[in-house]
């Protein structure tokens, strides 16, 4: 099966650094990629790691530890557009089926 | 230019009733998903179509039906809606099959009353 966890909310100021972390267990596991989604709004892509280490897209940064089955999304100089939810999600494969399977989302809310 | 869209936008329809959802994308993608998020906004896989033949099938009641008539279209017909069916739901699209990378609709907003 496949599992993920994340926090349900996080909160933090404009201009601040957030950690939002992910752990997951599942078959056959691919890499971990993160989603944002705006309320009202579709899910977008942000980032996807495929090895252990930290990938840095601009102001976003994604990090995974394939020994720990642990990952985390970096957001910097925070600001109000970031207030969003934020999705792991881990590739991998069970029973010969490659799957995209989701966390539950953590909700951002980034105060003045 | 829309790269993946769905309409209708909003649904609202009486339990008992039969309604489908259309999905396009014009991004030449060989692969398509529906998903649905329930209010506690957890997102779960419900069809995966590449190339239009049906790779993921969830534990989905088979009330449900997608149809695939070519790759770059994607419907779900649902029968004898249920209070259950309230949800949103999204239509997604990727290169490759089960990709991580995956462009979604705008979602569907399906409220049986």
């Amino acid at each position: 099966g496949q599992s993920l966890e994340q926090p349900s909310e996080v909160t933090a100021v404009e201009g601040a650094i957030v950690q939002i972390n992910c752990t997951y267990q599942t078959s056959g596991f691919y890499g971990l990629s993160w989603y944002q989604q705006h309320d009202g709004g579709a899910p977008t892509f942000l980032s996807y790691n495929a090895l252990d280490g930290l990938e840095e897209t601009g102001r976003f940064s994604s990090f995974l530890s394939r020994s720990d089955s642990y990952g985390y999304l970096l957001l910097q100089e925070l600001q109000m557009k970031d207030s969003a939810s934020y999705f792991c999600a881990a590739l991998g494969e069970d029973t010969g089926r490659r799957a995209l399977t989701f966390g539950s989302g953590t909700r951002l809310q980034v105060q003045p | 230019d829309t790269a993946v869209s769905q309409t209708p936008k909003y649904l609202v329809t009486q339990m008992g009733n039969d309604k489908s959802i259309k999905c396009e994308q014009n991004l030449g993608h060989d692969t398509m998903y529906w998903y649905k998020q329930d209010s506690k906004k957890f997102l779960k896989i419900m069809f995966s179509y590449n190339n239009k033949e049906l790779i993921i099938n969830e534990t989905v009641p088979n009330r449900f039906s997608p149809k695939s008539p070519d790759k770059a279209h994607l419907n779900l017909h649902i029968n004898s809606l249920e209070l259950g069916d309230s949800a949103v739901y999204f239509c997604a699209s990727s290169p490759g099959h089960s990709s991580y990378e995956q462009y979604f609709g705008p979602g569907t907003r399906l409220t049986v009353t």
